[in-house]
């Protein structure tokens, strides 16, 4: 069974600054997909940005990039600029690359809670 | 569009009652999956409907837990009788099938406390 872990409860990033969230996850599968989801207070839990494990190249969407180490199976999330608004959990989650029904559920780590101060 | 919506937000009952969560996938999401957050831990998957069909219940915790989604289209988790451990955040989310990378999209979840 795939296991997501990330290490670190909490963090604490100044507003501009950048910060990086850890993620591993284990896996004997070589096709899969990973993910960063964000859910602020109260509310819907969205996807930042997501990995296909056999594309070499890091994913990024503006300030948002990860550092994908296949090998080593680390996933990390790095957040440049950071704003106000980027305060939330997140979650890391993977999803098998097998093209069949039970493989299309997320396992997610135990998430992050991101406070970004003044 | 609607996104996933979730009723209620928050529910309180006392260990012993049922309480009947709902989800209403986005129009044309023929995937529902349901998840738990229990306080503090990862979020975990429950279950997943393709359609009304249940595609695959394994991480449903025990027999107290009723999912349904006739027709297709909202689906109900049941929790009779509630029992404290069943504390938590409920999630359902919704994707469509036939495309590998899809994106799942979530509801704000319920919070449910069992006293």
């Amino acid at each position: 069974a795939q296991t997501v872990t990330q290490s670190q409860p909490e963090m604490s990033v100044q507003e501009a600054e950048t910060v990086t969230l850890s993620c591993t996850y284990d896996t004997s599968e070589s096709d899969y997909y990973l993910f960063w989801y964000k859910q602020p207070p109260s509310r819907q839990m969205i996807l930042v940005i997501r990995q296909e494990a056999y594309k070499q190249q890091n994913a990024t969407e503006n300030r948002f990039s990860v550092n994908f180490q296949k090998a080593a199976k680390s996933f990390s999330l790095k957040i440049s600029d950071s704003q106000l608004g980027d305060a939330a959990m997140y979650f890391c989650a993977y999803r098998s690359g097998l093209r069949t029904g039970t493989a299309s559920k997320l396992t997610f780590g135990t998430g992050t809670r991101l406070q970004v101060t003044l | 569009e609607a996104g996933v919506t979730q009723f209620p937000s928050h529910s309180v009952i006392e260990k012993g009652q049922t309480v009947t969560l709902r989800c209403d996938p986005i129009s044309g999401h023929d995937n529902l999956y349901w998840y738990r957050r229990v306080m503090g831990k990862e979020i975990k998957f429950l279950l997943h409907f393709v359609k009304e069909s249940k595609q695959d219940e394994s991480g449903m915790p025990n027999n107290r837990f009723l999912a349904e989604r006739t027709g297709g289209t909202y689906s109900t988790l049941k929790v009779q009788p509630a029992e404290l451990e069943d504390s938590g955040v409920y999630f359902c989310a919704s994707s469509q099938v036939g495309v590998m990378n899809t994106e799942a999209f979530f509801g704000q979840g319920t919070r449910l406390t069992v006293v």
